[in-house]
């Protein structure tokens, strides 16, 4: 049963500090997801890839978050510094195109606190 | 703005009772429509999606939907529902040239 792993689950960190979150995409989807979670805004899209390369970032705030794929196997998504209103679950989809959109499998997340 | 809106924000049924959870997007032309539960802790999981063909789109453990194009409606469906059925439920949409949006999900606890 192939499914999306997050890394880490759970990270608990001090503002400013760099935070680094991996995802390991289903092997054979092309395209990668990264969200956001949080109660007040449920959930937000802030980067997607397709085969690698980074097709939609504007939901993401530019001077603080970078997200890459360095290969097919690794997504990561990057903050630095932190700041408190970062708190939220971050998950990573990948997908497959399917027709003419993408069908999602979501990971398990990674909930970040910043203190 | 494209919008997808669940109107309920928690919804509390006992078991055995029937469920509809309603979606409303704001935009016509051609979408594809997803639900997605999440269970208490867990990451979203895709119960259903309809692309095209019949509007009633039969998903995961027991539940339905059906596209209303005329309504803008991707309502979800359980004719009887159980303690473990509680989660919180997610529409998305996707139009043929945007991103997945997501409403701001439906919480539904069953009570045993």
């Amino acid at each position: 049963d192939a499914r999306v792993t997050q890394t880490p689950r759970h990270k608990v960190t001090e503002m400013g500090q760099e935070v680094t979150m991996r995802c390991q995409p289903i092997l054979g989807h092309n395209t990668v997801f990264w969200y956001r979670q949080t109660m007040m805004q449920g959930l937000e899209l802030l980067a997607y890839f397709r085969n690698r390369a980074p097709l939609d970032d504007s939901g993401m705030p530019k001077d603080r978050f970078s997200a890459e794929m360095p290969d097919a196997t690794l997504a990561t998504l990057k903050i630095q510094p932190s700041e408190p209103r970062d708190s939220a679950v971050y998950f990573c989809a990948s997908g497959y195109r399917d027709g003419n959109t993408d069908t999602q499998y979501f990971g398990p997340g990674t909930r970040l606190t910043v203190l | 703005a494209q919008s997808v809106s669940q109107h309920n924000h928690h919804v509390i049924l006992s078991e055995a009772a029937s469920l509809e959870l309603g979606c409303n997007y704001s935009y016509g032309g051609t979408v594809n429509l997803f639900w997605y539960v999440q269970y208490p802790g867990q990451h979203l999981q895709l119960l259903l999606k309809y692309f095209s063909g019949d509007p009633l789109v039969k998903g995961i453990k027991g539940f339905e939907a059906e596209f209303i194009k005329s309504k803008f409606s991707f309502n979800l469906r359980k004719p009887s529902v159980q303690w473990s059925d509680t989660a919180e439920y997610f529409c998305a949409v996707k139009r043929s040239q945007g991103n997945l949006i997501f409403g701001k999900g439906t919480k539904l606890s069953v009570k045993p």
